[in-house]
């Protein structure tokens, strides 16, 4: 068990640019989560994946936000035509599908906008 | 919809003296509650989780957690607490199906 992993830890990035971060779940886990932390405050969901499926999408996440796990395994968060407002930390999570969804937590992608 | 309060957004105690992190929840229908831990620039790992049985609940690090499902309560203890329990703490409640609702955090300071 080699732990949730995320890629990269920090971007710093110029208003108006993409930027794609990675997250690589724990092996055997089927559902896979992306929250948003703001200095702060707690962890706030934004979406989650059950295998390749994108099940749940929270109205945080605005149309400039797309998740993808393509396979089922790896996911990336894409941000497009950055603003200074997505200034965060990005949490990626896995779980087992399981009734109290325990989930274990990547150490997050620090994204500064400038 | 189900919140999260965590009253206390900050709580200073000095090393080996008792702590009490406070959790309260609304929700409909019956859920589960979690305690994770933030050090600096890491990710959450899990403390310890409520699913049912006893209401206490021991957890890592010599900490513990006492559902109280009258209250809507899941405070979290220590009886004696270190420097390197210095951290941010966050309150989680999930129902079946459903994703985790965090609460704010309490920055937990540990003095010398």
């Amino acid at each position: 068990d080699t732990g949730v992993s995320q890629d990269p830890r920090h971007k710093i990035t110029k208003r108006g640019q993409n930027v794609t971060f990675r997250c690589d779940p724990i092996s055997e886990h089927n559902r896979l989560y992306w929250y948003r932390q703001t200095l702060g405050q707690g962890p706030e969901f934004l979406t989650y994946f059950q295998n390749e499926a994108q099940l749940e999408k929270s109205r945080l996440l605005s149309d400039r936000f797309s998740a993808e796990r393509p396979k089922g395994s790896f996911s990336t968060l894409e941000i497009q035509r950055t603003e200074q407002g997505d200034s965060a930390m990005y949490l990626c999570a896995s779980s087992r599908r399981s009734v109290d969804n325990e989930q274990f937590f990547g150490p997050g992608t620090r994204l500064t906008v400038l | 919809a189900q919140s999260v309060t965590q009253l206390d957004s900050q709580v200073p105690v000095f090393e080996e003296a008792p702590v009490e992190l406070r959790c309260n929840y609304s929700s409909s229908v019956s859920v589960y509650l979690f305690w994770y831990v933030q050090y600096p620039n890491q990710g959450l790992q899990l403390l310890l989780k409520y699913l049912s049985g006893s209401t206490l609940v021991k957890g890592i690090n010599g900490f513990e957690a006492e559902f109280n499902k009258s209250q809507t309560s899941f405070h979290l203890r220590k009886p004696s607490v270190h420097i390197s329990d210095t951290a941010e703490y966050f309150c989680a409640v999930v129902n079946y199906g459903q994703n985790f609702v965090f609460g704010p955090g309490t920055r937990l300071s540990v003095l010398p």
